[in-house]
């Protein structure tokens, strides 16, 4: 089955605590991106990957890592979470960033909250 | 700085009745309207549109773009519970991301 995977689904954490969501699509897709949605902004762009070792930042990239070592995996990595973090994450994958093939497979989602 | 504007932001309705979401956008290079629904979890996948005029259509759910007017609609038709959900509009233009509204909340009563 197409999917796009996100672990952990949920995630309490501790100020200054790095973690790691972990992003898998299994769809062959060059494209790759994180969002974070909060109540009142919608759906905001951190990080995006065009391809394997190519990473560029999104709309709110302040406080978040990414890399792209292989074509299926994308994780977001937080070094030193502060509970204005604390959000709904979301992994999308595309197939390439042509126009033919905007449409986005969204992963299951990661709510975090950081206290 | 490119946006997307829905509205309404919030609808309630009984089952039955045909609504109409709206989105406008502002977005350099504008390529490509989405709409997405989003139930309890992510966003699933409606339509894509590229073009002024040409309705789409799935079932109860229908889209347009008016690119001269810089705005879509959304319409569902005989609206059923199933149809709870929060419906989210994004443009895509020339930096190859996706620039999503804040979505409408759609709750349609039995």
């Amino acid at each position: 089955e197409a999917q796009v995977t996100q672990n952990p689904r949920y995630l309490i954490t501790v100020t200054g605590k790095k973690l790691t969501v972990t992003c898998s699509q299994n769809m062959n897709h060059e494209y790759m991106s994180w969002y974070r949605q909060d109540p009142g902004l919608g759906l905001r762009q951190i990080y995006y990957s065009m391809n394997v070792e190519v990473t560029d930042k999104g709309d709110v990239p302040e406080g978040y890592k990414v890399s792209r070592k292989e074509k299926r995996n994308f994780p977001l990595i937080l070094e030193s979470p502060s509970p204005n973090q604390t959000s709904l994450y979301f992994c999308a994958s595309r197939r390439d960033s042509r126009i033919v093939s905007w449409e986005q497979y969204f992963g299951p989602g990661t709510r975090l909250t950081v206290t | 700085e490119d946006k997307v504007v829905q509205s309404p932001l919030s609808l309630v309705v009984h089952e039955g009745d045909t609504v109409t979401l709206n989105c406008s956008y502002e977005v350099t290079n504008f390529r490509s309207l989405l709409w997405y629904k989003q139930e309890k979890k992510a966003p699933t996948f409606l339509f894509m549109l590229t073009s002024s005029g040409i309705e789409k259509k799935s079932g109860r759910l229908s889209s347009i773009l008016d690119k001269k007017e810089l705005f879509s609609i959304l319409n569902i038709t005989a609206t059923q519970t199933g149809d709870s959900a929060i419906y989210l509009c994004a443009g895509g233009g020339a930096t190859n991301k996706l620039i999503f509204g804040t979505g409408t909340l759609l709750a349609v009563q039995p």
